[in-house]
């Protein structure tokens, strides 16, 4: 296992499209967490499942976005509809349940 | 609800020492951590504690107080490599184990 794997690593997409972006974390962990990051600042909570089940969503989370992780393994994070205020790190953790995270490279997205 | 303080930033000098402190609040604490990240990097973990005490590693230690909320992650023998933000954050049982992070303080090591 090489580690938590982000997809895509950079994205530029204009204002009004959908994005997707993709994590595939450690197999053995079972918790998967999603978080945004903008600059001179830490990592924000969105959304976190255990196995494949999505136990909690920050309520700074739209009703634009929307995250899935059909099998309890890999999972998506989509944004509809992207503003230039959505631009930023998107990190994909996973953890084991008494473990600290790994975290993925990022992914970073520009709206344009 | 949650609440992380951290200074912004630091500066030290390489083969010093510096301490970076942090103090939090929050309902339901389980547990707390250290995160390194360099610019443009993902956050790497350097340390846990849950319990009071000091926990080291390597040039690394890391300190907690529960009563107080206060915890401080000591770096020794800076080197230029140190340069990073440091990242604290409190893992909360009330909102299912997720881990909330602190802004960082952004640590600048000079020869």
């Amino acid at each position: 296992d090489t580690g938590v794997s982000q997809d895509p690593r950079h994205k530029i997409t204009k204002r009004g499209q959908n994005v997707t972006f993709r994590c595939d974390p450690i197999s053995e962990h079972n918790r998967l967490y999603w978080y945004r990051q903008t600059l001179g600042q830490g990592p924000e909570f969105l959304t976190y499942f255990q196995n494949e089940a999505q136990l909690e969503k920050s309520r700074l989370l739209s009703d634009r976005f929307s995250a899935e992780r059909p099998k309890g393994s890999f999972s998506t994070l989509e944004i509809q509809r992207t503003e230039q205020g959505d631009s930023a790190m998107y990190l994909c953790a996973s953890s084991p349940p008494e473990g600290g995270y790994t975290f993925g490279s990022g992914t970073r997205l520009t709206v344009v | 609800g949650q609440n992380i303080d951290q200074p912004t930033e630091m500066t030290a000098t390489e083969g010093a020492i510096v301490q970076i402190n942090c103090t939090y609040q929050t309902s339901g604490f389980n547990g707390l951590f250290w995160y390194q990240q360099h610019a443009g990097e993902a956050p790497t973990f350097l340390s846990y504690n849950v319990l009071d005490g000091l926990e080291e590693k390597g040039r690394f230690s890391s300190f907690l107080s529960r009563s107080k909320g206060y915890s401080y992650l000591l770096l020794k023998e800076l080197q230029m490599k140190d340069s990073a933000s440091y990242l604290c954050a409190v893992r909360d049982y009330t909102g299912g184990f997720k881990t909330i992070f602190g802004a960082g303080t952004r640590l600048f090591v000079k020869a």
